[in-house]
């Protein structure tokens, strides 16, 4: 099955630098990946998505890379702020995130500093 | 905006014990999810169900659990007979098609005792 590899596990950043979270997986035939931020006590919130046949996706702040041929896809928030302060899990799925379920990374805990 | 809504947000239960997670989906949402989160580590998906049937499960996904839809609106986790490494935070997730993003429910943390 897909085995979906994340790093770095914590990141610690000054407040206005970027934070880039990268991840790796194993099976070809995913591609769906999304990327999910948790806080505290809440479930994922769904932040950004990109499919197979994009290589880069872009939302405000947030935007994601994905590398089919090396199988890796990358976080990327800019201009980081206090709210940013979250758990940010990567995913990966081979039917789009629908019936198939997702297979997370183990979480990147990104401390923003003020 | 939509939410997933489960209850209860805290079971505690003892070892050997049923017990019933319940969620609520997002009304035209098709596709209910459950996934777990052991303290600390990352979320690990458990069955996905469509159309009044389960889709895809997972090898965690075992004789002692069973997802229903009751009444059209609920969307319900039975675990038969608790085991303590069933303590988890449980999630449920829906999503409108196939190719959309899910959105989870803020969860139910069980704990076995």
């Amino acid at each position: 099955g897909e085995n979906v590899e994340q790093h770095p596990s914590t990141l610690s950043v000054q407040e206005g630098d970027s934070a880039v979270i990268k991840c790796t997986y194993s099976d070809s035939a995913s591609n769906y990946f999304p990327w999910y931020k948790q806080e505290l006590g809440k479930g994922p919130q769904l932040i950004i998505d990109i499919r197979s046949n994009v290589g880069e996706k872009k939302d405000q702040r947030i935007a994601v890379t994905l590398n089919k041929t090396a199988k890796h896809f990358s976080l990327h928030i800019t201009e980081t702020q206090p709210e940013d302060s979250a758990v940010y899990f990567c995913a990966a799925s081979g039917e789009g995130g629908g019936a198939d379920g997702l297979t997370f990374g183990k979480g990147t805990h990104l401390i923003i500093q003020p | 905006e939509p939410e997933v809504t489960q209850t209860p947000s805290h079971q505690v239960t003892q070892m050997g014990q049923e017990v019933i997670l319940r969620c609520v989906p997002i009304s035209n949402h098709l596709y209910f999810y459950w996934y777990r989160q052991i303290l600390g580590q990352k979320v690990e998906f458990l069955v996905s169900f469509y159309n009044n049937e389960i889709s895809e499960k997972s090898e965690i996904f075992d004789d002692q659990f069973s997802v229903e839809r009751p009444d059209g609106s609920n969307f319900t986790l039975k675990i038969r007979s608790t085991k303590l490494e069933d303590s988890a935070m449980y999630f449920c997730a829906s999503s409108e098609r196939v190719s959309y993003g899910y959105t989870f429910g803020s969860g139910t943390r069980l704990t076995v005792v």
